[in-house]
């Protein structure tokens, strides 16, 4: 049963420290999602990577957060330095996208998610 | 740009009653559209989806949605609820092939005995 995996589950860090959050995309799939999940804001997307490639991180506030995939197995989030603001739950999605004249599939798989608190 | 609205916030029903929550979307061309579920401190997992086949469209557990482009929405059913259900649906429309994937604000189902 192929799934989405994040590590890790939980992180507990004082403001200011680094935090990253990972991600394995379910193998053969070539787009991630990261989204973070708020009382307040609920689902907002705030990177998409498709084919490793950096298509959308509008979302994301660039001075403390970067995403990235270095290679096709593993998506990184990085927050650098924390806030308290940054309490959230982090979910990470993959799917499969062929833009051709082939099968549409658009669905997205997400994992269960880090939950953050940033004290 | 397309855009989605769950009508209510919060749905309460009965165990053994029939479920509704209401989902009606904007968007310029054919979306595909998305029900998925989250139960407490889970990710979320997908219900069903919509992507211009059959109007009608049968999920996991029990669920179905139907497509009415004349009136915009993809309201989700299910016969009878189940306390298992009781958990939070967030409608989903997605264009360019999964790129804009745009969410409602979800809707909380409680079930109660």
């Amino acid at each position: 049963d192929a799934r989405v995996t994040q590590t890790p589950r939980h992180k507990v860090t004082e403001m200011g420290q680094e935090v990253t959050m990972r991600c394995q995309p379910i193998l053969g799939h070539n787009t991630v999602f990261w989204y973070r999940q708020t009382m307040m804001q609920g689902l907002e997307l705030l990177a998409y990577f498709r084919n490793r490639a950096p298509l959308d991180d509008s979302g994301m506030p660039k001075d403390r957060f970067s995403a990235e995939m270095p290679d096709a197995t593993l998506a990184t989030l990085k927050i650098q330095p924390s806030e308290p603001r940054d309490s959230a739950v982090y979910f990470c999605a993959s799917g499969l996208v062929n833009g051709g004249t082939g099968f549409r599939t658009d669905t997205q798989y997400f994992g269960p998610g880090t939950r953050l608190t940033v004290l | 740009a397309q855009s989605v609205t769950q009508l209510d916030s919060h749905v309460s029903v009965s165990e053994g009653t029939p479920v509704l929550l209401r989902c009606n979307y904007s968007s310029s061309y054919s979306p595909s559209l998305f029900w998925y579920v989250q139960h407490p401190n889970k990710g979320l997992q997908l219900l069903l989806k919509y992507t211009s086949a059959a109007t009608l469209v049968k999920g996991i557990n029990g669920f179905e949605a139907e497509f009415k482009k004349s009136e915009t929405s993809f309201h989700l059913t299910k016969p009878s609820a189940h306390m298992s259900d009781a958990a939070e649906y967030f409608c989903v429309v997605s264009l360019n092939y999964g790129q804009n994937f745009v969410f409602g604000p979800g809707t909380r189902l409680s079930v109660l005995p």
